[in-house]
């Protein structure tokens, strides 16, 4: 089936320092999300974006998070600067449409440790 | 996905009506997140499992790690529950996704 595909699987940064997590969503996918879950918490909505422009996002997606897709390339999560509680697995998904019904395609996460 | 198995497909309710949908995972579940998937297409937490029960209004879910099931039960349906519920299971360090139960409710 449709694969998305996330870089790196984990990292380990020093806080302060800037990051960059990367999705390659399905070809043809239109909408892209980013969620977070911390280690034996819930999964938690952080974005999504389409046409170039975010969407709706929650207020975990804090001011120092910025997501973008320059020219169709990755879909691209941006941290900067870390801080110690965005240690967590990061989640990208994409999806054809944008509404309920259309399903969300998932990668497999990138693990995120900040120290 | 065929490691999280949902059921029904696609369900039509009448308001007010009872219902329950269910997860069946042949991987070794520890935890079982249920979502409904908003009109813009992200999801929203529902309900996050460790074995047991929780309740919320008039949505229950359980989830039993030995019979390696979830349900998600929808009591005095409305309107506003119509959308896509998807259950999502975390093992071995990562999420198993349904493929979704897609609900109307009907008035």
């Amino acid at each position: 089936g449709p694969k998305v595909l996330q870089i790196p699987s984990h990292q380990i940064i020093d806080m302060g320092q800037m990051v960059t997590l990367n999705c390659d969503p399905v070809s043809n996918h239109l909408y892209f999300y980013w969620y977070k879950q911390i280690l034996g918490q819930q999964m938690e909505f952080l974005v999504n974006f389409y046409n170039g422009k975010v969407m709706e996002k929650s207020k975990l997606f804090k001011d120092q998070f910025s997501v973008e897709r320059p020219d169709g390339s990755y879909f691209t999560l941006k941290i900067q600067p870390t801080a110690l509680e965005d240690s967590a697995v990061y989640f990208c998904a994409s999806s054809l449409q944008g509404w309920a019904g259309n399903t969300l395609y998932f990668g497999e996460g990138s693990r995120l440790i900040v120290v | 996905g065929d490691k999280v198995k949902q059921s029904p497909s696609a369900l039509s309710l009448q308001e007010g009506t009872n219902s329950a949908l269910r997860c069946n995972f042949s991987i070794a579940a520890t935890t079982v997140q249920w979502f409904l998937q908003n009109p813009r297409g992200s999801l929203i937490n529902l309900f996050y499992l460790v074995p047991g029960t929780k309740e919320n209004g008039r949505l229950k879910s359980a989830f039993d790690s030995k019979e390696s099931y979830s349900t998600l039960h929808i009591r005095d349906a409305q309107l506003e529950d119509s959308g896509t519920y998807f259950c999502a299971a975390e093992s071995n360090n990562r999420i198993f996704f349904g493929d979704g139960t897609q609900l109307v409710v009907k008035p």
